[in-house]
């Protein structure tokens, strides 16, 4: 049974929407990660989270919130989604901040 | 800051022949351990490989990496590729508090 996983799979939104893409993990893990992924640049951190209730800033949070109601759910929020936000997002998981991490199936989101 | 690299974008290699995906790492912490992720087409990165022993091979699925702390490489080899193992390839150390991804390198293996 999957660990960690995400809602929606897909999702087209419309430039200057609002997206709110959602992750929920089942590996009681404290630590929370949101990242992008496009081609030629990797994966990317966006937001993590190392408790309930709090969030920091990853490399590239500029246009992004994030959402850290309990341990096992994090979402990750853009209130104005943009064309250049077009990309695959993963959510993952770990139980200490330098430990192996656990990916959902990641959300492929398009802007148009 | 710690980084991660990654030189080769894309290698692609016949079936059969060796493979290897270059790591170098640059710390400026402490970093407890280095990880090579795997990411088939449409699914999630996943642990292939994890170290964190100077010099100890570690091997799984046929693939193996050696850190070597004076060199500060984690390279990837396979002595025979086949055509499942096309996929991206992420090469990761863990920080202070995070993991550091490199850039990933997507193997193709060709029949």
């Amino acid at each position: 049974e999957a660990a960690v996983t995400q809602s929606p799979r897909s999702k087209v939104a419309v430039t200057g929407g609002k997206v709110t893409l959602s992750c929920h993990q089942t590996n009681n893990h404290d630590y929370m990660y949101w990242y992008r992924q496009d081609t030629g640049h990797g994966l990317r951190l966006i937001h993590y989270s190392y408790v309930a209730d709090s969030t920091e800033k990853g490399d590239i949070p500029d246009g992004y919130k994030a959402s850290r109601p309990s341990q096992e759910n994090f979402s990750l929020i853009l209130e104005l989604a943009s064309l250049s936000q077009t990309a695959v997002y993963f959510c993952a998981s770990s139980d200490l901040g330098y430990a192996e991490q656990f990916f959902g199936p990641g959300t492929r989101l398009t802007v148009l | 800051g710690d980084s991660v690299t990654q030189t080769e974008g894309l290698v692609t290699v016949t079936e059969g022949l060796p493979v290897k995906l270059n790591c170098t790492y640059q710390t400026t912490y402490l970093t407890i351990a280095f990880f090579w992720y795997v990411q088939y087409l449409n699914e999630a990165p996943q642990v292939l490989l994890r170290s964190s022993t100077d010099n100890k091979r570690t091997e799984h699925q046929g693939f193996h990496a050696t850190l070597h702390k004076s060199s500060s490489s984690f390279h990837l080899q396979k002595s025979s590729a086949q055509l499942s193992d096309s996929a991206l390839y992420y090469c990761a150390s863990s920080g202070s508090w995070q993991l550091i991804f490199g850039s990933g390198t997507q193997l193709t293996v060709m029949p």
